[in-house]
């Protein structure tokens, strides 16, 4: 079973709009993190955004937030004001210890496309 | 400015040959790890690494293979035993625990001819 789930390989937004990118994750562990990642076509992997599985408060980056819903195992990224660099792949993912030793592991990815 | 490595930004390797990609960070990081990203899967680990001289196997470490000898360095080996190895490489690093994740690479292009 995926441990993260990205349900929209694609996604098609207005320059100025909102968007939000989904994402559902599967853990027994208590103690997690939740991770968002942008890829531009570059290649490099920016971070975003991180949540933990205790933060009471959703996490807020500009014009990044995180919409974690931890009962249904959910941790949208929502981008406000979409602009035309925010076109790239997008990716979630989650920390978990196994072992000990943290690992993250990645969702298949969004790519957004934002147009003029 | 610190960061992370990786060279060469493109290689190409004949079918049995080993090839060598470097990692390089100068962030004082302890973990160091590498994935592999094909189109539409996403990224997959491959090896870790949370000390010197100590790595562990990710979820596709068959046909690949690692060391550790300084803090600073995480080379990966693709093997000729790698049936598949056409694909872009990336390796991260990280301070174990830190709410930031991982800090990349710009990646290694790998082409099997």
């Amino acid at each position: 079973a995926q441990k993260i789930t990205q349900t929209q390989p694609g996604m098609f937004v207005q320059e100025k709009e909102a968007v939000t990118l989904d994402c559902t994750y599967d853990t027994s562990d208590p103690s997690y993190g939740l991770f968002w990642y942008k890829q531009p076509s570059s290649g490099e992997m920016i971070f975003l955004i991180y949540q933990g599985s205790y933060d009471q408060q959703n996490a807020t980056e500009g014009r990044y937030s995180l919409n974690f819903q931890k009962a249904r195992k959910s941790a949208n990224l929502v981008i406000s004001a979409s602009q035309l660099g925010d076109s790239a792949m997008y990716f979630c993912a989650m920390r978990e210890f196994p072992s000990g030793y943290s690992t993250l592991t990645f969702g298949k990815g969004t790519m957004l496309l934002v147009s003029p | 400015d610190g960061g992370i490595t990786q060279s060469p930004k493109y290689l190409f390797r004949k079918e049995g040959q080993n090839v060598t990609l470097s990692c390089e960070q100068n962030l004082n990081h302890d973990a160091m790890y590498w994935y592999r990203q094909d189109p539409g899967q996403g990224l997959r680990l491959i090896y870790y690494s949370q000390i010197v001289n100590d790595f562990q196997k990710g979820d596709i470490a068959e046909g690949y293979s690692v060391s550790r000898e300084k803090k600073e360095s995480f080379p990966l080996t693709v093997t000729s035993a790698q049936k598949n190895p056409t694909a872009f490489y990336l390796c991260a690093s990280s301070i174990p625990g830190s709410n930031y994740g991982y800090t990349f690479g710009s990646g290694t292009r790998l082409t099997v001819v």
